[in-house]
């Protein structure tokens, strides 16, 4: 297993409903997750940081971090348009603190 | 600045020369990162620098690849001989310290094309 995955994707969603993206890890990734946006053509953006079981919300976005299943999501409510997106799960592996991205999951929410 | 500066935005040279790429972490920040994105692809860890600490260069692709970080600060990342599969986004992060807790925030890039 890669050390954190993104499998499935691309993903479509009309405007206004609720986005599922999932990310899987293997036990050598670190109990701390995070999500960047990442815009055609530009650097990925922070969005959201997970340490801990359960549900972060932080205004239209909820990230979900299961341990004992090792998967980490992230759902998007009331989906807009400019969330179109890819969308990159990462955690920290090693003991140098490096940062492992999954491929990304590209999102596009129609209108 | 507010975020982490990389220069140049974009740099387009002849294979066989050789390139520098700065990057300015967000201030205050210890940890600082190096990665490379080519097209369609995900992010690919080069180098980490953590304080006084040795690098840790495990990510570097080739002996061609070497970076430094002056002061604890300013990082440049240097390509000699360059091929055209160095071509890429190169992305510099940087984290308020090393710690696997640490959100790390991104750079604009330097795109690379080779020629």
């Amino acid at each position: 297993q890669k050390e954190v995955e993104q499998n499935s994707g691309p993903l479509s969603v009309p405007e206004g409903a609720i986005a599922s993206l999932n990310c899987t890890y293997s036990d050598r990734v670190s109990q701390s997750f995070f999500w960047y946006r990442q815009y055609s053509g530009k650097s990925p953006e922070l969005i959201m940081s997970i340490y801990s079981n359960g549900d972060k919300e932080d205004g239209r976005f909820t990230a979900q971090l299961n341990k004992a299943s090792q998967y980490v999501s992230l759902l998007i409510r009331d989906s807009q348009p400019s969330d179109s997106a890819t969308y990159l799960c990462a955690g920290y592996t090693g003991a140098n603190s490096k940062l492992t991205f999954g491929k990304g999951i590209t999102l596009s929410v129609r209108p | 600045g507010a975020g982490v500066s990389q220069s140049p935005s974009n740099k387009v040279t002849e294979k066989g020369k050789d390139v520098e790429l700065r990057c300015d972490p967000i201030s205050g920040h210890t940890a600082l990162y190096w990665y490379r994105q080519s097209l369609g692809q995900g992010l690919e860890f080069l180098i980490y620098f953590q304080g006084n600490s040795a690098p840790d260069k495990s990510g570097l692709p080739s002996d061609r690849f070497s970076a430094e970080r002056t002061g604890g600060s300013v990082s440049t990342l240097t390509i000699q001989r360059t091929q055209q599969e160095d071509s890429a986004v190169y992305l510099c992060a940087s984290s308020a310290s090393g710690g696997s807790n640490q959100p790390q925030h991104f750079g604009d890039g330097t795109r690379l094309s080779i020629l």
